[in-house]
């Protein structure tokens, strides 16, 4: 089956450690994406790549980093330096540069990271 | 820069009754508006999108939306409630050219029995 799979679904983290979240998809799509959700709020950009090498900071970059270094995987580093990082995690991805701004982002299961 | 509003955080209907969401979006151009769903702890699943062409487009689960654009509106609805519709419902506009969807803040339907 083709789709996006996100792992591990829960994740728990003390102070100070970084973490790394997985974004895996078979859909041979060549945009990716991350966001955050937190109650209330919607879905915010952190990043993302439209090929493989490349990718832009989204609206709240900061305390984040991440890698393309394959058409199928992104991943997420949640760095000691995200002040307040408990909160789901959702990762996307869409066919990219050919289909344009229409494109339809689909969606993984998401990661619920929680700062204990 | 773009955005999107969306009315009420929580919207509460009876089965069987009209469901409305609304959503306005601030572009001096029409963008590429989008409705998505999302279920409890899971991600979001596209329920219909407008690029171009008919105003009024049907998605999936019997929910439909219509661009207006002389309103900035694109509204989803739906004639009958199901218990199976209680979800957390987003719209998103994505700019002509750009690759980023750009998300409002969600709206929670309740369906009550």
């Amino acid at each position: 089956d083709g789709g996006i799979t996100q792992s591990p679904k829960y994740l728990f983290r003390k102070e100070g450690q970084n973490v790394t979240l997985s974004c895996e998809q078979n859909l041979n799509h060549d945009a990716m994406y991350w966001y955050r959700q937190d109650p209330g709020q919607g879905l915010r950009l952190i990043y993302y790549s439209q090929i493989v090498n490349d990718f832009q900071k989204g609206d709240i970059a900061e305390g984040y980093s991440v890698s393309r270094e394959k058409k199928e995987s992104f991943p997420l580093t949640v760095t000691s330096a995200q002040k307040n990082p408990t909160a789901f995690y959702l990762c996307a991805s869409s066919r990219g540069t050919s289909g344009g701004s229409t494109d339809t982002q689909y969606f993984g299961p998401g990661t619920r990271l929680t700062v204990l | 820069a773009q955005s999107v509003t969306q009315l009420g955080s929580h919207v509460s209907v009876s089965e069987g009754a009209l469901v409305l969401l609304r959503c306005n979006y601030s572009s001096s151009v029409p963008p590429y508006l989008f409705w998505y769903v999302q279920y409890p702890n899971q991600g979001l699943q596209l329920l219909l999108k407008y690029t171009t062409g008919a105003t009024l487009v049907k998605g999936i689960n019997g929910f439909e939306a219509e661009f207006k654009k002389s309103e900035t509106s694109f509204h989803l609805t739906k004639p009958s409630a199901h218990m199976s519709d209680a979800a957390e419902y987003f719209c998103a506009v994505s700019d002509r050219g750009a690759q980023k969807l750009v998300f409002g803040q969600g709206t929670r339907l309740t369906i009550n029995p």
